[in-house]
């Protein structure tokens, strides 16, 4: 079974501040990187889904890197605000149809 | 509206029961995939479908069994031999593709908990 890490398990942030968080994930085999937006209360929905070294993807104020040589993905949320609020997993493809997914970083944003 | 429905939302059942969750989507998607949540885990895949008449065992596969005799649908049933059955269940599906690749759409999930 691979090893998907994700850090901080959790962290609170005032609105307007911008903060990041990581994926860790094994650098060989590797096929794509995918990132998930978990709110409460509701389904996960996709963010971004990564394939190549060096990729940035961006989504309104929420980017992504990908660096697959050493095996980490960082996603970044500028100017958070409360909507921002949710659980945000990341799940690495290794050459089969399964995505191992990390445990996830539950982010509350303060008003 | 397309997507993915589950039901039930909440489901008890007595010890020594099998039960059977219900997955159902209308995305036109090939690939259907359940997946198993407990408190502080990741998400961790049970079985996974391709194609119609044909699944493939995840990595907690033990204790569970699926059919896809429909496109739309990925019922899971959850046997007795599932030594820990309590727990958060979601499906999900995407086109086929090459798998990975394809972001996958989950469903509102479906909580059981065996008494």
């Amino acid at each position: 079974i691979l090893n998907v890490e994700q850090s901080p398990q959790s962290l609170h942030v005032q609105e307007g501040d911008s903060t990041n968080f990581t994926c860790s994930f094994p650098s060989s085999n590797f096929y794509a990187l995918h990132w998930y937006r978990w709110e409460t209360a509701k389904s996960p929905e996709a963010l971004f889904v990564m394939t190549l070294n060096g990729d940035e993807k961006k989504k309104g104020r929420i980017s992504a890197t990908l660096n697959t040589k050493e095996g980490y993905s960082y996603l970044y949320i500028k100017g958070s605000q409360p909507e921002d609020s949710a659980t945000y997993l990341c799940a690495f493809g290794a050459g089969s149809y399964q995505l191992t997914f990390g445990k996830g970083t539950k982010l509350s944003v303060i008003p | 509206d397309g997507g993915i429905t589950q039901s039930p939302k909440y489901l008890f059942r007595k010890e020594g029961q099998n039960v059977t969750l219900s997955c159902e989507q209308n995305l036109n998607h090939d690939a259907m995939y359940w997946y198993r949540q407990d408190p502080g885990q990741g998400l961790r895949l049970i079985y996974y479908s391709q194609i119609v008449n044909d699944f493939q065992k995840g990595d907690i596969a033990e204790g569970y069994s699926v059919s896809r005799e429909k496109k739309e649908s990925f019922p899971l049933t959850v046997t007795s031999a599932q030594k820990n059955p309590t727990a958060f269940y979601l499906c999900a599906s995407s086109i086929l593709g090459t798998g990975f690749y394809n972001e996958q759409f989950f469903g509102p999930g479906t909580r059981l908990t065996v008494l």
